[in-house]
Parts: C-alpha cells; structure tokens; sequence
C-alpha cells in the first residue's frame, strides 16, 4: 500500500490561511487522494479528495502537485473550529476491499 | 444527511466478558466497516462487510467477530475481552466500494475493559 507522510503538528493563527501537506511520493496513477479530519472526541469526517486535479468545496480546497508525489490541503480562513487531526490517504485496492490506511494524520492547533 | 450511529459513547467491561458494539446506518449503504484507534498507530481495520452476511477479515481481526444480518447494522463482538483490547472503536459506512467513495464514520465508542 503506498503510504503518505504528514508533519505531526502545525500552528495557525485564526482567520488566516492554513496549508497542510502531504507526502506520498509512492502514489499509484489510479490512486485517489483523500483527505479527513477528526473533532475532538469524535470520528473522522470526509473533508475532500481529488485524483489529479486541484478541487474547491466548501470547506476547503486541494491542491496536487503535477506529479502527484504530493498535496496541499488548504484551509482559506481558518476558525477555532478547525482544530482537529488531518488525515491524509491514498485510495486504491485491487483487492477490491478500498480499505483506508489512516496515519497518524497531522494535529493542527488554531490560536485565537 | 448521512448518518452512522453507534450503541454507546462508552463502555466499561470486565476481562473476560463478551461485548457487543452495534452500528447503525441511515443511508443504505453497502459496505460498513469497523475500526480501532490507538494513540501512535492511527485507525486500524478489523473487519468490513460488503454485503448482508458477507463479511471480511481486515488488518487486526484476532479476538474479534461481526455480525451482519440487515444492510443498516453491523454488529462487533469481543468473544472474550480483554485489557488489550481497551480502545476506541469507529464504525464506517459507504455507498459502495471504489477508490473514489467516501466513508461515513460513527462517533465511536470508548470501551475500556478492566
């Protein structure tokens, strides 16, 4: 399975932007990447994925580098609410099971 | 909206004891999965289901079962708990299973066994 590597922790200030990245430089041209992220207390919610080009949703945007060997989460303006535990994976399985192999994500602190 | 419920926040039992996790989801989903996550080592798959019945061992499925008798649960049972098995458990759902398909996860339960 190719894996992704993610920075433990960052720091942002509210309101501004945040950017977090992700490393997957094993990444498979049919593997889809996904992003989570995981509240306090709660479990992991879907947060935006992407194959080769860059996406906007509401709550964030995903930016891929042109050789897919890494991405950029990015958080326009970030909110105290946005504190949480990223997760960034890679998804494909021939075996047809499309599990997700979570790290350990990265832990992102918002100071008011 | 999506919604995956799970029986309980938290739970404490006794070495020993057979436990049962429920889960539930709203959205007809085909495939439900169970998790555990432990501090250091991320989420980790136990078992997944892509059908009624059908049922499939992931990465850590040693002193576990699961149960699927209707599309909208997915039980998991700790036959004989034990300490190690303290951790907290993440039910998933997802419409189907492809690369691009999104999991609806539960809010987890807590279980801590003594």
């Amino acid at each position: 399975d190719a894996k992704t590597t993610q920075p433990n922790s960052m720091e942002s200030n509210e309101e501004e932007p945040v950017h977090l990245p992700c490393n997957h430089s094993t990444i498979s041209g049919t593997d889809y990447i996904h992003w989570y992220r995981q509240l306090p207390s709660q479990g992991p919610e879907y947060v935006i994925h992407g194959l080769t080009s860059n996406v906007n949703n509401r709550m964030a945007s995903l930016a891929i580098a042109e050789d897919r060997k890494s991405s950029t989460l990015i958080l326009h303006r970030a909110t105290l609410r946005d504190a949480a535990v990223y997760y960034c994976i890679l998804r494909d399985d021939p075996s047809g099971t499309y599990k997700y192999i979570f790290g350990t994500g990265t832990r992102l602190k918002v100071l008011a | 909206d999506v919604k995956v419920t799970q029986s309980s926040r938290y739970l404490v039992k006794r070495t020993g004891e057979k436990v049962f996790l429920e889960c539930v989801q709203d959205m007809d989903h085909e495939n439900m999965f169970w998790y555990r996550q432990d501090p250091g080592l991320g989420l980790r798959l136990i078992y997944f289901s892509y059908d009624v019945k059908m049922k499939e061992k992931g990465d850590i499925p040693e002193g576990y079962s699961v149960s699927r008798e209707k599309k909208e649960r997915f039980s998991l049972i700790l036959e004989s708990a034990s300490t190690n098995q303290t951790s907290m458990y993440l039910c998933a759902s997802s419409l189907e299973a492809a690369p691009m398909e999104t999991q609806y996860f539960g809010p987890g339960t807590r279980l801590l066994v003594l």
